[in-house]
């Protein structure tokens, strides 16, 4: 039972353009909504989170939005720039159950010059 | 700040043998989580360690464990090592509140022949 989806294995976006990655969850106990970037044998990267009370976090070139109604969130990458290409992935977390992490399965952003 | 560290960056081991990993939080953290990425499973947790108890355990046999020390520092065992066993193990630590990160170690390479 995939509890957090990102149902677009790969994006392919020109540099200079949106880059929109999208993630679905399904238990509604979660709380706290995380992006991550990982590149090939290192850990993950963190990029920005947003909590459950709000529906916007914009931290420089990076906006997530959450929908909560529709158990929603994407990533905006505004201008898309070569060196974010990497694997992106979405996590989730109960935070009244602690620090355990749901993660989606990635989305592979490649971005052309 | 010094990040997360994790020893060894690789090992190799063969089947039944027992492995131990160690993590460095970031100083000041008090929670240290780890979790497995193999790339038919994707990432998935497997224990949440805070002020030395384990706070929470995924879905992982027995074989699977950890502890944390005194000054936060935290081990992770595999007994009985399968071939399946072999992922990148990553550990992850955070401050104490309700909405902060993980920050993510670069990881430790395990294979099993």
């Amino acid at each position: 039972d995939q509890q957090v989806k990102q149902n677009s294995p790969s994006l392919s976006v020109q540099e200079g353009r949106i880059s929109i990655l999208n993630c679905d969850y399904t238990n509604s106990m979660f709380d706290y909504f995380l992006w991550y970037k990982k590149y090939p044998a290192e850990g993950p990267t963190f990029l920005i989170s947003i909590s459950s009370i709000k529906d916007k976090n914009e931290d420089g070139r990076f906006t997530v939005f959450l929908n909560k109604s529709a158990k929603h969130l994407s990533l905006h990458i505004v201008p898309s720039q070569p060196g974010d290409s990497a694997v992106y992935f979405c996590a989730a977390n109960n935070n009244n159950a602690g620090n355990m992490l749901t993660f989606g399965g990635g989305t592979r952003l490649m971005v052309k010059p | 700040k010094a990040g997360v560290t994790q020893t060894p960056r690789y090992l190799i081991k063969t089947r039944g043998q027992q492995v131990t990993l160690s993590c460095s939080p970031i100083s000041g953290h008090r929670s240290v989580s780890w979790y497995q990425q193999t790339p038919g499973q994707g990432l998935q947790f497997l224990f949440e360690y805070f002020s030395e108890t384990q706070r929470n355990k995924g879905n992982f046999p027995g074989r699977f464990s950890g502890r944390q020390f005194s000054n936060s520092r935290s081990e992770m065992n595999v007994s009985t090592l399968e071939l399946g066993d072999s992922a990148l193990y990553l550990c992850a630590s955070r401050t104490s509140g309700t909405y902060n990160e993980q920050f993510f170690g670069p990881g430790t390479r395990l294979t099993v022949l």
